[in-house]
């Protein structure tokens, strides 16, 4: 069966500092992969999608980034965290074939200080 | 642009009561639809969905039903429980898209 995970699931981080989170996608291959970002009491703002390695779109522009290094790996990265970048942050994918249906991962809390 | 516009929550209801929450959307072809829920502290999963105009998707006692002459697809369930408590979010797909087009959300808050 197919799995998702994301971590940390949960970080407090200066203002400045830098940021990774890692999301890894188990039991299928070549998904499409999405960052997701829910700021609290708000919905979802897509940040970043990828079709496959080294490819990704971007929805916002921001000083947020993302890389796919291999198939089922979706890193997001900043180089300097802002307050604003404080949320929850949610690493999905969907099989190639059905991009409709997204699977979840746990989620990762990020507050910035 | 295509859009899905939810009621807005918090919605507050008593164990055992009948829940709607209401869906509709704007699109330019022929979307599938899509409820997906969220617990406390969770990520997101997939609720129920439909593909095509009068499809009724249903899970977990919940059902929706896809009405293209009204452009809708309100959730309903008829007898709610406390572990329902969730943010509900209701969602479009377009096959020409890569992305979802998402409601904003609407927190559902079961009172024993």
């Amino acid at each position: 069966s197919q799995t998702i995970h994301q971590w940390p699931a949960t970080l407090v981080q200066p203002v400045g500092s830098p940021l990774s989170l890692e999301c890894t996608v188990e039991g299928t291959s070549n998904p499409n992969l999405y960052w997701y970002r829910q700021a609290a009491g708000r919905g979802l703002q897509l940040l970043f999608y990828s079709v496959g390695i080294g490819q990704i779109s971007s929805e916002v522009p921001q000083n947020l980034s993302a890389s796919r290094p291999q198939d089922r790996q979706f890193i997001l990265s900043s180089k300097k965290l802002l307050l604003s970048d404080s949320g929850f942050y949610l690493c999905a994918w969907t099989y190639r074939e059905t991009t409709g249906e997204l699977f979840f991962g746990e989620g990762s809390r990020l507050t910035v200080l | 642009g295509d859009s899905v516009t939810q009621m807005e929550g918090p919605v507050t209801l008593s164990e055992e009561a009948f829940l709607t929450i209401n869906c509709t959307y704007t699109a330019t072809g022929y979307p599938s639809l899509f409820w997906y829920v969220q617990y406390p502290g969770e990520g997101l999963q997939l609720l129920l969905k439909a593909t095509k105009a009068d499809d009724k998707g249903s899970n977990k006692g919940f059902e929706a039903t896809y009405r293209k002459e009204t452009t809708s697809f309100h959730l309903e369930k008829g007898s709610v429980q406390v572990s329902d408590s969730a943010v509900y979010f209701c969602a479009l797909h377009m096959d020409s898209n890569y992305q979802l087009i998402w409601g904003a959300g609407t927190k559902l808050i079961i009172k024993p």
